[in-house]
């Protein structure tokens, strides 16, 4: 996990609310990405940023934003929009993304629950 | 498009037993082929990659997975399973700019 900070570790919405999670990594990396982690599915890709001030919807896009104005950080806010957002969300970050060999480093997660 | 299969949910080793974890994979090009691992509620660990070369990847904490392009396999494997082992491992193919995650294998290690 080092390298990769996300906050909060937990988090609760309330229906019809908007939440942002935070994702700051201090390895100077280019590439960023956030993720959706189910029970028995995998990881699903949500976003993914290349470079500042760009970024690309994943598999899952639908019900959530993102930006990414500086470099270190890449913010997920999880709209009214996403039906179903209880899960665990992994944001992971590597070098320069057109590096397919690249590894990608993940933070240690946020756990969001719908109240 | 590219994809990767982890057949097993579920692998149960005694320690000190030798370990595999099995992954396959479809890809249209060269294959770019990760394992990571995850401990409850933390994120991905990174264990090894095959990019070219050797067949034989070796990684960390004592993992090392196979390359076989016959049968378009990449098991990943422990010569003696400690309790610590027990995780969650993931499997992962690298498409373009993306990253597709087999659905993961849990692995117990008794002791």
């Amino acid at each position: 996990d080092g390298g990769i900070t996300q906050s909060p570790k937990y988090l609760f919405r309330k229906e019809g609310q908007n939440v942002t999670l935070s994702c700051e990594q201090n390895l100077n990396h280019d590439a960023m990405y956030w993720y959706r982690q189910d029970p028995g599915q995998g990881l699903r890709l949500i976003y993914y940023s290349q470079i500042v001030n760009d970024f690309q919807k994943g598999d899952i896009a639908e019900g959530y934003s993102v930006s990414r104005e500086k470099k270190e950080s890449f913010p997920l806010t999880v709209t009214s929009a996403q039906k179903n957002p209880t899960a665990f969300y992994l944001c992971a970050s590597a070098p320069e993304g057109r590096r397919f060999a690249d590894t990608q480093y993940f933070g240690p997660g946020t756990r969001l629950t719908v109240l | 498009a590219q994809s990767v299969a982890q057949p097993e949910d579920q692998v149960n080793v005694a320690e000190g037993n030798p370990l595999t974890v099995k992954c396959t994979y479809s890809v249209s090009g060269n294959p770019y082929l990760f394992w990571y691992v995850q401990y409850p509620n933390r994120g991905l660990q990174f264990l090894l990659k095959y990019i070219t070369g050797d067949n034989l990847v070796k990684g960390s904490y004592g993992f090392e997975a196979e390359f076989n392009k016959s049968q378009t396999s990449f098991h990943l494997k422990k010569p003696s399973a400690l309790v610590s082992d027990s995780a969650l491992y993931f499997c992962a193919v690298r498409e373009s700019f993306k990253t597709i995650f087999g659905a993961g294998t849990r692995l117990f290690v008794k002791a």
